[in-house]
Formats: C-alpha cells, sequence, structure tokens
C-alpha cells in the first residue's frame, strides 16, 4: 500500500497569512494527488486533482505542486472560510489512500 | 450536476451487515469514464476508502476489508451498493460515497451517513 503522509497535523493561522501543506507519498504516485477540504459535519470537496488542477468554483487562492512523492498545498491569504481540515489522497494505485489531514485553525 | 445520496439503516447489530446504497442523479454510471467509491471516516478520525467499482462491475477492495466486503452496481436503477458483513463496533462510522474520474477519487460526494455498530 502507498502510505500518505501529511504534515503538519495541524496549525494555527491569521486571516491574509499564506498556508502551506505538505504531502508525502511512500512511492511515486505521478501526478494522481488530490487535495480536499473538509468542514465539520459536511462531505470532502475536491479542491484540487491531478496535484495542480483546479476544479470550476474553487478560489484562484488555492494552488498546489508537486509530482511524484512530494506535493503541497498553498493557500495564499487564508480567509475565514477556509479553516477547516484538508487531505491529500492518491489514485495512483489501489487501495487508494488519503493523508492523515491537517486542520488548519484561527490563530 | 451530479448528485449522489447514501441510504441504509443507521443502526446495525454486530455481527450482522451493514448495507448501504448510493443513488445517482444527474449523470450515469454507464459512463465508463468515472468509477464509483465508498469511503468511511469514524468520529473525529481521518478518511478511509474501502473500495470502487466500476460500470463494467469490476471491483478493487481495501485489503483490510476485502474478506468482508462486497459491492455492487445496478446501473438500471443508477444505483451502487455496499455490503460489509460481520461488522463490530469498529466499523462505526460516516459512510460516504463519491464518484473517481481521470486523476481524481472523489470529484462529487455523497452528504454522508451514519452508521452505529451496537446491540
Amino acid at each position: 500500500d502507498i502510505q500518505m503522509t501529511q504534515s503538519p497535523s495541524s496549525l494555527s493561522a491569521s486571516l491574509g497569512d499564506r498556508v502551506t501543506i505538505t504531502c508525502r507519498a511512500s512511492q511515486s504516485v505521478g501526478n494522481y494527488l488530490s487535495w480536499y477540504q473538509q468542514k465539520p459535519g459536511k462531505a470532502p470537496k475536491l479542491l484540487i486533482y491531478a496535484a495542480s488542477i483546479l476544479p470550476s468554483g474553487v478560489p484562484s487562492r488555492f494552488s498546489g505542486s508537486g509530482s511524484g512523492t512530494d506535493f503541497t498545498l498553498t493557500i495564499s491569504s487564508l480567509q475565514l472560510e477556509d479553516f477547516a481540515t484538508y487531505y491529500c489522497q492518491q489514485s495512483s494505485s489501489a487501495p487508494l489512500t488519503f493523508g492523515g489531514g491537517t486542520k488548519v485553525d484561527i490563530k | 450536476q451530479v448528485q449522489l445520496q447514501e441510504s441504509g439503516p443507521g443502526l446495525v447489530k454486530p455481527s450482522q451487515t451493514l448495507s448501504l446504497t448510493c443513488s445517482i442523479s444527474g449523470g450515469s454510471l454507464n459512463n465508463n469514464n468515472y468509477y464509483w467509491n465508498w469511503i468511511r471516516q469514524p468520529a473525529g478520525k481521518g478518511l478511509e476508502w474501502i473500495g470502487l467499482i466500476y460500470s463494467s462491475g469490476r471491483t478493487k477492495y481495501n485489503p483490510s476489508l476485502r474478506s468482508r466486503l462486497t459491492i455492487s452496481i445496478d446501473s438500471s436503477k443508477s444505483q451502487f451498493s455496499l455490503e460489509l458483513t460481520s461488522v463490530t463496533a469498529a466499523d462505526t462510522a460516516v459512510y460516504y460515497c463519491a464518484r473517481g474520474g481521470w486523476n481524481t477519487a472523489g470529484d462529487y460526494w455523497g452528504q454522508g451517513t451514519l452508521v452505529t455498530v451496537s446491540s
């Protein structure tokens, strides 16, 4: 199985901050990497797929980069609605696996 | 707009079988560009991928659940289903269905349904 390791597991940030979350795969997943945002009591929402592509409707302050084993999710200027938990997931090979999540809360 | 909706019992007794259905609207299960996932999340914990099914009926399962798991598809009803046998309290979670496609496993998700395993 491919293990996905996210860091940090939590962070505190202020409105307007630039936030970076990393995700490392135990072996190459190419660009088969997605990022999701989850708010309490809600289903995850797709933020980024193919490592760097934003689906329609996702604000441009979100960006993703990386390939192979190392990936990054960046929020360029944190907004109130961005306080949530973020997960990476690889879809390169089964079993599809998620990172452990990064909780972003208000400093 | 594709919509997914999970349905099934919210309470299952230990050792019994958990059965859930995901109903799709606004799209077709027959579209070979997509596959259909089950994912779960215990309270306060992370996401765990359970398994997927293609429109052909081919499946891929999480090895940790494979011996207890069956995922099936009924394209005529626009539904796919999950059966998990011999459940324990460890299977208590919110269960989500989601659509996967090119380079992502979840572009559309259901709202999730809480299943509690308890006597």
